[in-house]
């Protein structure tokens, strides 16, 4: 079936990066953007970006932009993203969701997420 | 950004009641990208309405979505005991954005 499964759990200290996978299956991971989306404890959704697996192309929300980086290996069809210099507020759970097809004219929900991965940032 | 402002925070109601949950766009959302998500604890959120008004695959008809413009509704008719859960509106017109959300809880 159509999934998207992440790694688990980090613990990073502040000032460090940390990089969280995301691999598909099911469907062709070149034909559908992949988001990531972010939840701190107790709170909201926050998107991040999205990154296009069959080019490499991404955009990222504007207070994302200069700590995050988004890519994709597409011989084992996984996302990665990436969230440098982290402090205490980028404690979450990241999750990575399937965005709309490359065919598709405009942009979609997101129909599929990963399962989340719970990012702990603590000295 | 579009804000999206939700309403209320807070939903007690009993099974069988319906639940109305509100969610107000800053700006028109164009071709009604609105979309609606469950979420339970410790799981990732599901996807139930898009386009404003479309149930997702599987989900039953107890939920619908209206709206245009900048106020949008979800409606579930009558609450089953799995409907009690926090509920997002996310739209997808310009970048993407998320209102902040409501919990369903049982009265």
């Amino acid at each position: 079936q159509v999934q998207l499964v992440q790694t688990g759990a980090e613990v990073k200290e502040p000032g460090a990066s940390v990089k969280v996978s995301c691999k598909a299956s099911g469907y062709t991971f070149s034909d559908y953007y992949i988001h990531w989306v972010r939840q701190a404890p107790g709170q909201g959704l926050e998107w991040m970006g999205w990154v296009l697996p069959n080019s490499g192309g991404t955009e990222f929300a504007q207070r994302f932009q200069g700590v995050v980086t988004m890519t994709r290996d597409t011989s084992i069809t996984t996302a990665y993203m990436e969230l440098s210099r982290l402090t205490s507020d980028d404690t979450a759970v990241y999750y990575c969701a399937r965005g709309s097809r490359v065919t598709t004219s405009g942009a979609t929900a997101f129909d599929i997420w990963g399962q989340g991965t719970l990012v702990t940032v603590s000295s | 950004d579009i804000v999206l402002t939700q309403s209320p925070g807070t939903l007690s109601l009993s099974p069988g009641e319906r639940a109305t949950l509100s969610c107000r766009a800053s700006q028109s959302v164009s071709s009604n990208k609105l979309a609606w998500y469950q979420q339970k604890p410790g799981q990732a959120p599901s996807l139930l309405i898009y386009g404003a008004s479309i149930r997702a695959t599987g989900i039953p008809d107890r939920f619908s979505g209206s709206g245009s413009g900048t106020d949008f509704t979800l409606t579930i008719s009558r609450l089953e005991p799995e409907d009690f859960a926090v509920y997002y509106c996310h739209q997808y017109h310009s970048s993407r954005t998320f209102g902040q959300g409501t919990k369903v809880e049982i009265k």
